[in-house]
């Protein structure tokens, strides 16, 4: 069974342009999780899918955006990048939308922002 | 406010040596879980193991334990007989009814040949 993949593994982008990550949950699992891994910051909570809803978002601003599509696979946008969203971005799925349920994790993207 | 704390930024152990990775939580709710991951490497979070605010019980697999004590808000995890594949960032988590899980800053853990 295929795990959470996501794609790029990397990405290199310049400050002011738009990123996009895209991530595909475990086949069955309708929930994705978007995680911000920064040096020294652990993870951050950014989005939660459900069922193609947006479930819940943390603390980051609104050019942070991201969606969920029919099959549940789901898209982060960064949009005028900034040095700071240099980082791990994780993603993780689990079987439904129960928050107390374990979660599964890509390998991330790296992004760089020069 | 929900919150995770794990103090110890970075561990160095020398093989075959125990070795306690601590976490201490805050939540306001009754109804919560705690989860342990295990980062190796390559970057993708392994599950190890979830907790229920419940069940106080501590738990063993293997040359792993954890000590889940609710008066001191603590859900510690300790490596029995540490060997060189355990070195890995080790994060804890926190989920209540907020709807997103909350995780600290990880420890990461290096075991010395």
């Amino acid at each position: 069974e295929a795990g959470v993949t996501q794609s790029p593994t990397h990405l290199i982008k310049t400050r002011g342009q738009q990123a996009t990550l895209r991530c595909s949950p475990i086949s069955g699992h309708t929930s994705v999780y978007w995680y911000q891994q920064a040096l020294g910051l652990g993870l951050q909570f950014l989005l939660w899918y459900d069922e193609g809803e947006e479930r819940n978002r943390g603390n980051f601003p609104p050019r942070f955006s991201g969606r969920q599509f029919p099959n549940y696979s789901s898209e982060l946008n960064v949009n005028a990048l900034e040095l700071e969203d240099s980082a791990l971005y994780l993603c993780a799925s689990s079987p439904s939308g129960g928050k107390y349920e374990k979660l599964f994790f890509g390998s991330g993207t790296q992004l760089s922002v020069l | 406010a929900q919150k995770v704390t794990q103090a110890q930024t970075e561990i160095s152990v020398v093989e075959k040596e125990d070795v306690t990775l601590d976490c201490v939580y805050e939540t306001r709710d009754t109804t919560y879980y705690l989860f342990w991951y295990k980062q190796p490497p390559s970057g993708e979070l392994v599950f190890l193991i979830r907790r229920n605010s419940f069940d106080e019980q501590n738990e063993i697999s293997g040359r792993y334990s954890w000590n889940f004590q609710k008066s001191t808000s603590s859900f510690n995890f300790t490596i029995t007989a540490s060997q060189v594949v355990d070195s890995a960032v080790y994060f804890c988590a926190l989920s209540n009814r907020d709807d997103k899980i909350i995780f600290g800053k990880g420890t990461r853990l290096h075991i010395l040949p």
